[in-house]
């Protein structure tokens, strides 16, 4: 089945503790991109990937990394998490070189920082 | 600067009446995709339509329906014979092909309630 897994679906954690949110996809898409959910504030763009190690930022990138060393997986990294960072989390793919061809989202991470 | 504006924050109908969801957007690039997705209270984002700029025919799927008018830069959405199984946060979408072609910019959303 044609999917975007991110793990995990859900995450508590502790300020400043790093954590990776794992985000894998079985479509051999090129375009990768996180999104971040607040309510209020929509979906904002978080980091993308236009390729095998090709990333930029996008709307809201401080306090995340990412990297993309295969095709299929664009992992989402906090390395010292603030409370400002609890949201909902996406992963998405797209079959063209840019989004327009369409997302294929993840399920979702909930992410709380305590 | 692109932009996605969904006025309807929540609509409230009861079961079996039409719903029409609305979408207006700004881009400046004359070649754009308009997407619509669904959210619904499981949290997962479901992806309902593509639509490129050039394309500007109505589209029917089952009791879903899209009209994309270029001339007023909308792309609303209508749900007929609304079923609870609607509820859910409906996003509005835009890409450009040009120099915004790094992203899906999306609207606030709209909740919908569908009432049994």
């Amino acid at each position: 089945e044609a999917q975007v897994t991110q793990n995990p679906r859900y995450l508590i954690t502790v300020t400043g503790k790093k954590l990776t949110v794992t985000c894998s996809q079985n479509m051999n898409h090129e375009y990768m991109s996180w999104y971040r959910q607040d309510p209020g504030l929509g979906l904002r763009q978080i980091y993308y990937s236009m390729n095998v190690e090709v990333t930029d930022k996008g709307d809201v990138p401080e306090g995340y990394k990412v990297s993309r060393k295969e095709k299929r997986n664009f992992p989402l990294i906090l390395e010292s998490p603030s409370p400002n960072q609890t949201s909902l989390y996406f992963c998405a793919s797209s079959p063209w070189p840019g989004p327009g061809g369409g997302y294929t989202f993840g399920s979702g991470t909930r992410l709380t920082v305590v | 600067a692109q932009k996605v504006t969904q006025a309807q924050t929540e609509i409230s109908v009861v079961e079996k009446e039409d719903v029409t969801l609305d979408c207006v957007y700004e881009t400046r690039d004359t070649t754009y995709y308009l997407f619509w997705y669904k959210q619904p209270p499981s949290g997962e984002l479901v992806f309902l339509i593509r639509r490129n700029s050039f394309d500007e025919q109505n589209e029917i799927s089952g009791r879903y329906s899209w009209n994309f008018q270029k001339s007023t830069s909308s792309f609303n959405f209508t749900i007929t014979a609304s079923q609870v199984v609607d509820s859910a946060v409906y996003f509005c979408a835009l890409s450009e092909a040009g120099e915004g072609d790094d992203k899906i910019i999306f609207g606030k959303g709209t909740r919908l309630h569908i009432l049994p």
